[in-house]
């Protein structure tokens, strides 16, 4: 099976632009979860979807917002970019999201922001 | 509020030598923990996960709900574990609290 694939891999942005990512999950999967990685503040839970339905979130403002298809894919926007956007973005795939589920990570998304 | 704590941000060892690496949590519920590994220029990937009780790459791991803690240990490290490790704690459904991971260096 292939793995879950995330696009782009690389974005360079300014203030005040918006960005939307896109995570591919692993075929069959219909949980799909967003993080934030930094360095001052490690990874963090951003939301996950399941069945085109957020189903959970986490602290972060409404700027950063997601979605899913029919076919589980899913894109998350970040609109009025700050500086501290600046991250890697990494997206998660599990068959239902439920307790214990391996979670399968993509390569992830490195944004800058200018 | 959930929180996992990794002390040691960096740890070095010589390759047969025993490692562990520290994770203590805090959580009111249940807890689901995992080690997830990060090699160089690979993606974040499981590693292992306490309700298995699995053994990967020999690596273990066992919780301890009275001292809160779910460290990582190899009897022998080798240099190919060198990596980035992170310990993980699953509340609601998929969502995982990580800690700040510790860099695993194995020396010749």
């Amino acid at each position: 099976k292939a793995g879950v694939t995330q696009t782009p891999r690389y974005l360079i942005k300014t203030r005040g632009q918006q960005v939307t990512l896109s995570c591919s999950p692993i075929s069959g999967h219909r949980s799909v979860s967003w993080y934030q990685q930094t360095p001052g503040q490690g990874l963090q839970f951003l939301f996950e979807y399941f069945s085109e339905t957020q189903r959970n979130k986490g602290n972060f403002p409404g700027r950063f917002s997601g979605r899913q298809f029919s076919n589980s894919r899913s894109e998350m926007n970040v609109s009025t970019l700050e500086l501290g956007d600046s991250a890697l973005y990494l997206c998660a795939s599990s068959s239902t999201g439920l307790a214990g589920e391996t979670q399968y990570f993509g390569p992830g998304t490195r944004l800058l922001v200018l | 509020a959930q929180r996992v704590t990794q002390p040691e941000k960096l740890l070095s060892v010589f390759k047969g030598a025993p490692v562990e690496l520290k994770c203590n949590y805090s959580y009111s519920g249940s807890p689901e923990l995992f080690w997830y590994v990060q090699y160089s220029r690979q993606r974040l990937q499981l590693l292992l996960r306490h309700i298995s009780r699995e053994s990967i790459k020999g690596f273990t791991a066992d919780l301890n709900k009275g001292e809160t803690s779910f460290h990582l240990k190899k009897p022998f490290a080798q240099e190919e574990d060198s990596a980035m490790y992170y310990c993980a704690l699953e509340t609601s459904g998929s969502r995982l609290t990580f800690g700040e991971g510790t860099q695993l260096t194995v020396n010749p």
